[in-house]
């Protein structure tokens, strides 16, 4: 079955500093990726997704960026983050790209202060 | 453009009772796809139900069930006898051609003994 890991699960951190988030997949291939943030008591908001190897599509203009180094390892990155850059982070799997299911996995909650 | 509402900020209901969490979606795309999800205080997304636009039939999954009107562009949860676990919050999302998995606000369901 397939299951996906992101860590660290919480972290807190000083405005400025630089930030990577991981994500990986395991019991699939070639899995589309996704990054999502979901601010306090809001749903969420689609960050990046990647359907392959080094292919990154961002959806909101900011100062985060997306790698994707391995089929199965998604990496959310910041050179220095923001106040606003608080919230939580989602990483997600679809088997397809389009209309399919995506799955979660458990989320990072991320404080900048 | 794509979107999605949840009206019901909050919503309580007696255990064993049913209970119904209302989505209302806009799109002009013929072909697309409805999610629910569950998010209990841990944090992380769990995948309930899932109905596409084409099925004939409205899904449904143990003790959910998802009440799929298309020309209402309405695609409601149905939870039938409520159990305390089933306390968190359900987010209601839509995904068509693109990936873009966009969620509503989200409705948090409070199950009381």
């Amino acid at each position: 079955s397939q299951t996906i890991h992101q860590w660290p699960a919480t972290l807190v951190q000083p405005v400025g500093s630089p930030l990577s988030l991981e994500c990986t997949v395991e019991g699939t291939s070639n899995p589309n990726l996704y990054w999502y943030r979901q601010a306090a008591g809001r749903g969420l908001q689609l960050l990046f997704y990647s359907v392959g190897i080094g292919q990154i599509s961002s959806e909101v203009p900011q100062n985060l960026s997306a790698s994707r180094p391995q089929d199965r390892q998604f990496i959310l990155s910041s050179k220095k983050l923001l106040l606003s850059d608080s919230g939580f982070y989602l990483c997600a799997w679809s088997a397809l790209a389009g209309v399919d299911t995506q799955y979660f996995g458990p989320g990072t909650r991320l404080t900048v202060l | 453009a794509q979107k999605i509402t949840q009206t019901q900020p909050g919503m309580f209901v007696q255990e064993k009772e049913a209970v119904t969490l209302d989505c209302t979606y806009d799109t002009s795309d013929p072909s697309y796809g409805l999610f629910w999800y569950k998010q209990p205080s841990s944090g992380e997304m769990i995948f309930l139900i899932y109905q596409g636009s084409y099925d004939q039939q409205n899904a449904t999954e143990g003790r959910y069930s998802l009440n799929f009107q298309k020309a209402r562009k309405s695609a409601n949860l149905v939870i039938s006898a409520s159990q305390l676990g089933d306390s968190a919050m359900y987010f209601c999302a839509m995904t068509y051609n693109n990936n873009d998995m966009r969620f509503g606000a989200g409705t948090r369901l409070t199950v009381k003994p």
